[in-house]
């Protein structure tokens, strides 16, 4: 079974400050595929990134950046100088690597707050 | 390109009611999921289609729950009768499974029932 875990149920910090976004998961795939979402409060959410377990390079595309270590089995989101339009419900998400689509298994959110 | 369209955006029934929901998928997308989210929650899949036939759906309550998707494009979540345990927010997405594995998510439909 898969299992995500978001310690961190809120978060709230000032705008300019960076903030990571903790996420641990379990599973039994040897391949995997590791997201993170965010849920503004219009509702509807949006697809941010994308990691596979193959692949453990971290990245860093503009204010976000990525830290995925398999041996811990972590995969951790940062926002570099957050912004008020930052806050939102963010989600870090696990699906099994196979052809044709999988489920998602999603950790239960991050409330993410930037106060001006 | 044009997301994912659900309609309709909120529904509130009483209930025992019957309720369904509907759901366009971006274009070419030939997999479709439905999640429900409840409050304070991560969605949880209900069933997933590649194309037109339900290849996951070990999460829906089937004795009240049903879907389709004919021709392989949109689809239909219905729900009867609509218990108070149904109220949340049911979210469609798609992907296309030759190309990347991430969903991407309609704006959702939020269920209350009274």
């Amino acid at each position: 079974a898969q299992k995500v875990t978001q310690a961190q149920t809120e978060i709230s910090v000032v705008e300019k400050e960076d903030v990571t976004l903790d996420c641990v998961y379990e599973t039994r795939d040897t391949t995997y595929y590791l997201f993170w979402y965010k849920q503004p409060p219009s509702g509807e959410l949006v697809f941010l990134i994308r990691r596979n377990s193959f692949d453990e390079q971290n990245e860093i595309s503009g204010r976000y950046s990525w830290n995925f270590q398999k041996s811990t089995s972590s995969f951790n989101f940062t926002i570099t100088a957050s912004q008020v339009v930052d806050s939102a419900v963010y989600f870090c998400a696990l699906s099994e690597a196979r052809v044709g689509g999988s489920r998602l298994t999603f950790g239960e959110g991050t409330q993410l707050t930037v106060n001006p | 390109e044009a997301g994912v369209v659900q309609s309709p955006r909120y529904k509130i029934i009483e209930k025992k009611q019957p309720v369904a929901f509907w759901c366009n998928p971006i274009s070419g997308h030939n997999t479709l999921y439905w999640y429900r989210q409840n409050l304070g929650q991560g969605p949880e899949l209900l069933i997933r289609y590649e194309n037109e036939e339900a290849v996951d759906d070990s999460q829906l309550p089937k004795d009240r729950f049903s879907a389709e998707r004919l021709k392989g494009v949109d689809s239909t979540l219905k729900i009867q009768p609509a218990e108070l345990g149904d109220s949340a927010v049911y979210l469609c997405a798609s992907s296309f499974s030759g190309r990347a594995p991430e969903q991407f998510f309609g704006p959702g439909t939020r269920l209350t029932v009274l």
